[in-house]
């Protein structure tokens, strides 16, 4: 079935330093997700986006978060700069179509760990 | 959206049926019922969902009450597999970009 691919699987930063998470989604889908895990607890949606523009997000989508995806290419997530807290497993999703009979694919995630 | 109920956690023995309940008493008219699920170190996988009538799939079937306030997944012949964090979430239409939010879910455990 269709995939959503999220790469790197894991990666490790320093405190302070920039990252971007990539998440290349279904090909065909217009909308596109980011949750936030930490482990051992429920999935937090951080932010959807569509038609280059940031559709809605929560509280813990941080002014130091970013969304983008330029010219159809990956879907990134990039924080700048990185806090301790921001160490989770990072789940990128998208959709066929905003609407609520439309489901969401989920990729494999993102682990990042802020030393 | 509106809350769901579920159970902390199930166990099950493989072969066996399973019936996972959710309790949504305040679903709205244009609330889908979802349910992913989701093992550890994976992303949520989409198992079902319905609006009103019954669905079923490879995966599951799912049953809802008549006046929608609650729903079942059934799950036949479980195997090892199927062991995970089973999720029951509503979904309406927010303005064209309809998120999901996840709960808590019924972790369900299958032994050999």
């Amino acid at each position: 079935g269709p995939k959503v691919l999220q790469i790197p699987s894991h990666q490790i930063i320093d405190m302070g330093q920039m990252v971007t998470l990539n998440c290349d989604p279904v090909s065909n889908h217009l909308y596109f997700y980011w949750y936030k895990q930490i482990l051992g607890q429920q999935m937090e949606f951080l932010v959807n986006f569509y038609n280059g523009k940031v559709m809605e997000k929560s509280k813990l989508f941080k002014d130091q978060f970013s969304v983008e995806r330029p010219d159809g290419s990956y879907f990134t997530l990039k924080i700048q700069p990185t806090a301790l807290e921001d160490s989770a497993v990072y789940f990128c999703a998208s959709s066929l179509d905003g609407g609520s009979n439309e489901r969401l694919f989920f990729g494999h995630g993102t682990k990042l760990s802020v030393l | 959206d509106a809350k769901t109920t579920q159970p902390d956690s199930m166990e099950s023995t493989e072969g066996e049926t399973v019936h996972l309940p959710c309790s949504h008493a305040t679903i709205s008219g244009n609330e889908y019922i979802y349910w992913y699920r989701q093992v550890p170190l994976q992303g949520p996988e989409y198992v079902t969902h319905g609006l009103q009538q019954n669905t079923t799939n490879s995966m599951a079937f799912l049953a809802i009450a008549s006046d929608r306030k609650s729903s079942t997944l059934i799950l036949t012949h479980v195997s090892l597999r199927d062991a995970a964090v089973y999720h029951c979430i509503l979904r309406g239409d927010q303005g064209g970009s309809a998120k999901l939010i996840f709960g808590e879910g019924t972790k369900l455990t299958v032994s050999s």
